[in-house]
């Protein structure tokens, strides 16, 4: 289930199971949107990115779904696997190579 | 390829004490980004550069702390004096201007703590 943490939400899920994150963005006018996963310890690392032009984008395992009328985004990970657990973090480019990174979202995944 | 790459990994120290951070970036790439990540929150830019020229930096608090970038390749960002405040983890990324997408490669970060 999903909970709100003292500072994170967090998103509990078994392994196998698909997980979806979601994100609310700020700024109807941002054309770029990035995941990144954020493991303790280390910094963020790209997931997948998409475009305003686009609704949809797959990589391997994972999904980003875009909704421009209520500037939502969320990211679908098929198939969880405990390696997956960390923080997820949504950004959004507002002009040239400036990104505004959401709270993160904690995504546990037991075996 | 190796990565970005940040020391100290881990600094403690006391307030009012001057404190520095250095970034190598990712060999090739010409941007170079300071951020900080409070406990539980995203990354918030602190400087951009480009090449050695600060292109942002709207968002670095200038009274007390300072980034240099002087060749274009490392770059350093200090704080001098530090407060209980600027207790947080400070990311370095790198991106290539000719890429595709605004991709940006994150360093570990330094974990400063002030006490």
């Amino acid at each position: 289930g999903e909970s709100v943490g003292l500072h994170l939400p967090t998103l509990s899920v078994q392994e196998g199971d698909n997980s979806i994150i979601n994100c609310a963005y700020s700024n109807s006018a941002s054309d770029y949107f990035i995941w990144y996963k954020q493991e303790s310890g280390k910094g963020p690392q790209f997931i997948i990115d998409i475009r305003s032009n686009m609704d949809k984008r797959q990589g391997q395992r994972v999904t980003v779904l875009l909704n421009k009328t209520v500037k939502h985004l969320s990211l679908q990970i098929a198939a969880t696997q405990p390696g997956d657990s960390a923080v997820y973090f949504c950004a959004e480019n507002i002009g040239y190579s400036t990104l505004t990174f959401g709270k993160g979202t904690m995504l546990l995944v037991s075996p | 390829e190796a990565g970005v790459v940040q020391s100290p990994r881990y600094k403690i120290i006391e307030k009012k004490q001057p404190v520095a951070f250095w970034c190598n970036p990712i060999s090739g790439h010409n941007t170079l980004y300071w951020y900080r990540q409070n406990l539980g929150q995203g990354p918030e830019l602190l400087i951009r550069y480009e090449n050695e020229e600060a292109v942002d930096d709207s968002q670095l608090p200038k009274d007390r702390f300072s980034a240099e970038r002087l060749k274009g390749v490392d770059s350093t960002l200090k704080i001098q004096p530090a407060e209980l405040g600027d207790s947080a983890v400070y990311l370095c990324a790198s991106s290539h201007p000719g890429q595709v997408s605004y991709e940006q490669y994150f360093g570990p970060g330094t974990r400063l703590t002030v006490t």
